[in-house]
């Protein structure tokens, strides 16, 4: 199974601020047809799991413009501008490249 | 809408078995893969089985492979988890989910508990 590894895995930011969690995966995250499956998830306390970027950088319906995915060669990035109280929450990267899907640790977003 | 609920939660010992089913509306269930994911209490996620959306391929952690078992029944609209010889490790809240076509989950069901305890 492909080991996603993130970091920080707590991640104090001050409202206003931005905040960026790591991701990187123990195996190539580029399928057979040239894309790469990686998304980022947010998970608020006692709710269920919800999916923010799919495909490295592609932002969900109804997701604010402060949250943006990006990549560089092996390494993903969650960015979170302009963080604001809604947005504590455990964040999580996911590949779906490879069966079965696999996830990171969790990062833990709180405000300072 | 997509609506997804999970029954089949339990308290059991261990070496039980117990059978998760998950009731699937508002999509057509029969045109997607389907997984099941859990969350151990305090902690992250973790998949633990996929199936393709014809039932002819399935994937499983390494944790869980040999003793669970995914399934569906597309007439029925319904997954189903099949976990023999529980262990104390397997205490978790379990998701069905949803795939998308794009490599990614995007619905999930709200979860149901799975207590394993002697």
């Amino acid at each position: 199974d492909a080991v996603m590894t993130q970091s920080p895995l707590s991640l104090p930011v001050t409202l206003g601020q931005s905040a960026s969690i790591s991701c990187r995966s123990s195996q190539s995250l580029v399928s057979s047809d040239g894309n790469i499956y990686l998304n980022w998830l947010q998970q608020r306390p006692g709710q269920s799991p919800r999916r923010l970027i799919y495909q490295v950088s592609k932002r969900d319906s109804g997701v604010p413009d402060r949250f943006s995915g990006s990549a560089s060669g092996a390494d993903f990035t969650l960015k979170i501008s302009r963080v604001e109280a809604e947005d504590v929450a455990v964040y999580y990267c996911m590949q779906g490249t490879r069966w079965p899907y696999t996830f990171g640790q969790g990062t833990k977003l709180e405000i300072k | 809408e997509v609506h997804l609920v999970e029954s089949g939660g339990a308290v059991v010992q261990p070496g039980e078995s117990l059978r998760l089913s998950c009731a699937a509306s508002g999509f057509t269930f029969g045109d997607y893969n389907m997984h099941w994911v859990r969350q151990r209490p305090g902690k992250g996620l973790e998949g633990v089985s996929i199936i393709r959306n014809d039932g002819g391929k399935t994937g499983y952690a390494d944790s869980v492979k040999g003793r669970f078992t995914i399934s569906r029944d597309n007439s029925k609209n319904s997954l189903y988890l099949q976990m023999n010889s529980l262990r104390s490790e397997d205490t978790a809240l379990y998701f069905c989910a949803k795939d998308s076509p794009n490599g990614s989950i995007e619905h999930w069901g709200q979860g149901t508990l799975v207590s394993v305890s002697s």
